[in-house]
């Protein structure tokens, strides 16, 4: 069955630093998202994506994030200075119709 | 705008015990529901789904699941749990608005006894 990867699995960064995580969506889907979970919290709606643009981000989305889809088969978030609090569970997920919504097993960003 | 509440936040069960986890979400157009589950130190993995058709829906290890359109309601039952099935439990939401975010419950931390 096909899969979202996202890579890596588990990253380190310091406080202040920027941090890219990445995903690799089903290969014939066409809208992308990021979600988030902080530990021991619920998952969050970050940002949707779609004929490469932004369709839709929650608050949590602010100037410090951005999403790329740079080279029609990865899918990035970017963190450009990364907060104590942005440490969490990144979850990245496409879809080609709601039946097909697929979600990756998710990068664990750890900020020190 | 759209939301899912799960009323319990914590579950204790001894292993064959029925199971039954309650959802409620608020949206009256047309939704897509939705089971995760999310083991310890683990991801997300779909237990089960629901788009249209039969209310009830049946999906791995067991689970099913009710839709009951005029409560607004996808309630998670197994008739018996094993100790296995100790993990977070997230009802969650697609609506035909929004971009089709998926809209999540606040989870269930099932823990269940041997």
């Amino acid at each position: 069955e096909p899969e979202v990867t996202q890579t890596p699995s588990h990253q380190v960064t310091q406080m202040g630093q920027e941090v890219i995580l990445r995903c690799v969506p089903i290969s014939n889907h066409l809208y992308f998202y990021w979600y988030r979970q902080i530990l021991g919290q619920k998952v969050e709606f970050l940002v949707s994506f779609y004929n490469n643009e932004i369709s839709e981000k929650s608050e949590i989305f602010d100037d410090q994030f951005s999403v790329e889809r740079p080279d029609g088969s990865n899918f990035t978030l970017k963190i450009r200075s990364t907060k104590l609090e942005d440490s969490a569970m990144y979850f990245c997920a496409s879809r080609l119709g709601t039946r097909g919504y697929t979600f990756g097993s998710g990068t664990r960003l750890t900020v020190v | 705008a759209q939301s899912v509440s799960q009323h319990n936040h914590h579950v204790i069960l001894s292993e064959a015990a029925s199971l039954e986890l309650g959802c409620n979400y608020s949206y009256g157009g047309t939704v897509n529901l939705f089971w995760y589950v999310q083991y310890p130190g683990q991801h997300l993995q779909l237990l089960l789904k629901y788009f249209s058709g039969d209310p009830l829906v049946k999906g791995i290890k067991g689970f099913e699941a009710e839709f009951i359109k005029s409560k607004f309601s996808f309630n998670l039952r197994k008739p018996s749990v094993q100790w296995s099935d100790t993990a977070e439990y997230f009802c969650a939401v697609i609506a035909d608005t929004g971009g089709f975010k998926t809209i999540f419950g606040a989870g269930t931390r099932l823990f269940v006894k041997a």
